[in-house]
C-alpha cells in the first residue's frame, strides 16, 4: 500500500463548476500538506500549501486537512478551462525519515471544457 | 533567476548504454532529488540528497546513481539503459527544513530507450 492514495482520474466538468480533489494518508508522522498542479509537459509547481489540520483559502482555491481521517482535500471555486492540469498531492513531516522528503500521490488529471 | 535547470530534455538511447542527466539549481536548496514519472504512477523518487556529500535510495534506485560532489548538482546516471527506464526524469530542490520545503521542479528530461 503507498503512503499516499489519489484517484488518478479523469476528471471532467464544465466551466463554473466546483472541482474537488482528495488524497488519503497511512503515515501519522506527516505534519505539511501540499497541493502541486502540473500542466502537460512542464514539471509541478506549488499551488497551496498548509500545516496540520485545518482550511487555507487562496483566490478560488480551498485546501482542507483533517488529520484525524488522515484525509486531505482541495477544491476549485468557478472552474476554469485553464485550471485543466494534473494535481499531485504531497506531504511531508518534521522528523526522521520524513523530515524534508516529500510523499506524492499519483495525481488526478482534471479536464475544464468550456 | 534560473531555478532548477535540466539537460538535456529529450533523450534516446539504446539497450546497454549509458548516460548522464544533468540538473544544476541556483537558489543554494540543500535537498536535491530525482524523480521519474510514469502514466498512472505519479512521480517516483529515484535518489535524494540532504547535501553536499550525502545521498540516499529513494523508491526506485536499481539501475541508477547519484552524487552530489557540490549544493548546486546533482547529476543522475543510469548505469546500463533498459526499456523499463523509458520515463519523464524530474529533478527538483527545496530547503530541507519541514517548514520550507517547496520543492522547485525542473521541466523534465524526455528519455526513450529502444
Amino acid at each position: 500500500q503507498k503512503e499516499v492514495e489519489q484517484d488518478p482520474g479523469p476528471l471532467s466538468v464544465p466551466e463554473g463548476a466546483i472541482v474537488s480533489l482528495n488524497c488519503t494518508y497511512s503515515n501519522s508522522a506527516f505534519q505539511y500538506f501540499m497541493w502541486y498542479r502540473q500542466y502537460s509537459r512542464k514539471g509541478p509547481e506549488l499551488l497551496m500549501y498548509t500545516y496540520s489540520s485545518g482550511n487555507k483559502e487562496d483566490g478560488r482555491f480551498t485546501a482542507q486537512v483533517d488529520k484525524s481521517s488522515k484525509y486531505i482535500s482541495l477544491f476549485i471555486r468557478d472552474s476554469q478551462p485553464s485550471d485543466s492540469a494534473t494535481y499531485l498531492c504531497a506531504m511531508t513531516g518534521d522528523r526522521g525519515s520524513t523530515l524534508g522528503r516529500l510523499y506524492f500521490g499519483r495525481g488526478t488529471q482534471l479536464t475544464v471544457w468550456p | 533567476n534560473a531555478g532548477v535547470t535540466q539537460t538535456p530534455k529529450f533523450q534516446v538511447l539504446k539497450t546497454g548504454q549509458s548516460m548522464t542527466l544533468q540538473c544544476a539549481q541556483d537558489m543554494n536548496h540543500e535537498y536535491m532529488s530525482w524523480y521519474r514519472q510514469d502514466p498512472g504512477m505519479g512521480l517516483r523518487l529515484i535518489h535524494y540528497s540532504v547535501g553536499a556529500g550525502i545521498t540516499d535510495q529513494g523508491e526506485v534506485p536499481n539501475g541508477y546513481n547519484v552524487s552530489r560532489s557540490t549544493t548546486e548538482d546533482f547529476p543522475l546516471r543510469l548505469l546500463s539503459a533498459a526499456p523499463s527506464q523509458t520515463s519523464v526524469y524530474f529533478c527538483a530542490s527545496s530547503y530541507s527544513t519541514a517548514a520550507n520545503t517547496e520543492a522547485f521542479f525542473g521541466q523534465g528530461t524526455r528519455l526513450t530507450v529502444v
